[in-house]
């Protein structure tokens, strides 16, 4: 089946750093991927959707400038945490769509990334 | 607007008991698609099922089974003679069908955690 592969699946920064987590499809490709984020004990949030080539459309109360996203190819998207804050802190996953399925809309998740701001 | 919930929000069963996770979802489209996924303790989430909403017949897999009822817009989960290795939080989600922008993003329900005991 298909994969999406995340990296780093744990990360530990400052506050006030900025950090980057890579979404990867890798045996097809995707034009779109999504990007959740999941509190302690909650259940996952829509952040953005990422579009290869073109802007990301963020979901309300989502800031833009401080989670940049990133859909450069059809294989990579990626997600910085600007400016790093404690309350950042949480478990981000990104998931694609495999074309192939597309009208079912299905998609298949990366393993999720921790962040810890100290 | 969709909805998902999951008003159970933890359960705790003892080895080979039957245990059964609710979902009850709202949406106004007449073609929409359910999902259960697991996420066990390493966060990662793992695809059970997807049921779309033409195709209510029941479906079993292994100790696994999902019943859909459109009149009642519920999707449980059955999970029979349980093991410790279905403890995990599962959530319900719901996706509506279509192509591009963030059609086919999946809305979770807030999850259901399962506690098996030996």
């Amino acid at each position: 089946g298909a994969v999406v592969s995340q990296h780093p699946s744990r990360v530990i920064c400052k506050s006030g750093t900025s950090v980057k987590i890579e979404c990867r499809s890798l045996d097809f490709q995707a034009t779109t991927m999504f990007w959740y984020r999941q509190f302690p004990k909650q259940s996952l949030m829509l952040m953005a959707t990422s579009n290869e080539g073109s802007k990301a459309t963020y979901e309300q109360g989502v800031e833009k400038d401080k989670f940049l996203i990133n859909h450069a190819s059809l294989t990579l998207s990626t997600l910085t945490v600007t400016s790093a804050h404690p309350e950042d802190s949480s478990f981000y996953i990104c998931s694609a769509r495999d074309p192939s399925g597309t009208a079912t809309g299905e998609l298949f998740f990366g393993e999720g990334s921790r962040l810890t701001v100290l | 607007a969709q909805k998902v919930t999951q008003a159970q929000t933890e359960i705790s069963v003892v080895e080979k008991e039957d245990v059964t996770l609710d979902c009850v979802y709202e949406t106004r489209d007449t073609t929409y698609y359910l999902f259960w996924y697991k996420q066990p303790p390493s966060g990662e989430l793992v695809f059970l099922i997807r049921r779309n909403s033409f195709d209510e017949q029941n479906e079993i897999s292994g100790r696994y089974s999902w019943n859909f009822q459109k009149s009642t817009s519920s999707f449980n989960f059955t999970i029979t003679a349980s093991q410790v290795v279905d403890s995990a939080v599962y959530f319900c989600a719901l996706s509506e069908a279509g192509y591009g922008g963030s059609q086919g993003n999946l809305i979770f329900g807030k999850g259901t955690k399962l506690s098996v005991k030996p």
